[in-house]
């Protein structure tokens, strides 16, 4: 079984700019989660999605956003690019949603955000 | 805020020694704690997970959680240098239902053959 794929796994935008990334889950993964992880502040949550439906948000502005389609790959968009935005973005899929199976979640390897 | 602390490390050891690695966390709230090891440059992998109090063992590695103090922490035991990576606890606060992780900034171990 194929694991998490994201794309593009390396990004260089400039500040301004927006970005659009990709992941697609574990074939039969209904939730995906996305992450950020920097040096300073370590992995932060983003967001989940499941069924096409935003189920828990972090604490990220509103310059974040995301969806997921009805074949469960799921985009998140950043848009007015700032420094601070570079990093790597990770998105995690499972089965299902909810407090049981966050044992059963799997990360993809990544992209790579870097912003001049 | 929810925050979970670990030292960064680098924490190294001999090849065979035991490794051990700490977590604490600020919510009397958390029910589910996680360990995923990250190598240079790729995601990280869930090696371990504890509900309850007391050890869990799997392997050579085993998980401690001591709710009453906040405290979760990863012994590796036999180290070898492929246990070489950066370890992160991540910790779930079930009551309200949110389905996030908070993590730690994680602790980079270093095995010397």
């Amino acid at each position: 079984k194929a694991g998490v794929t994201q794309t593009p796994r390396y990004l260089i935008k400039t500040r301004g700019q927006q970005v659009t990334l990709s992941c697609s889950p574990i074939s039969g993964h209904r939730s995906v989660s996305w992450y950020q992880q920097t040096p300073g502040q370590g992995l932060q949550f983003l967001f989940e999605y499941f069924s096409e439906t935003q189920r828990n948000k972090g604490n990220f502005p509103g310059r974040f956003s995301g969806r997921q389609f009805s074949n469960s790959r799921s985009e998140m968009n950043v848009s007015t690019l700032e420094l601070g935005d570079s990093a790597l973005y990770l998105c995690a899929s499972r089965s299902r949603t909810g407090l049981q199976n966050l044992n059963e979640q799997f990360f993809g390897p990544g992209t790579r955000l870097t912003v001049l | 805020q929810k925050e979970v602390e670990q030292n960064s490390g680098p924490l190294s050891v001999p090849e065979g020694a035991i490794a051990s690695l700490n977590c604490t966390y600020s919510d009397r709230g958390s029910q589910s704690f996680f360990w995923y090891r990250q190598y240079s440059g790729k995601s990280p992998e869930l090696i371990m997970f504890i509900y309850s109090n007391g050890d869990k063992e799997d392997g050579r590695f085993t998980a401690q959680l001591n709710k009453a103090s906040q405290y979760v922490s990863l012994l590796i035991r036999d180290s070898q240098p492929s246990d070489s990576a950066t370890y992160l606890c991540a910790v779930k606060e079930d009551q309200t239902g949110a389905n996030n992780l908070f993590f730690g900034t994680g602790t980079r171990l270093t095995v010397i053959p």
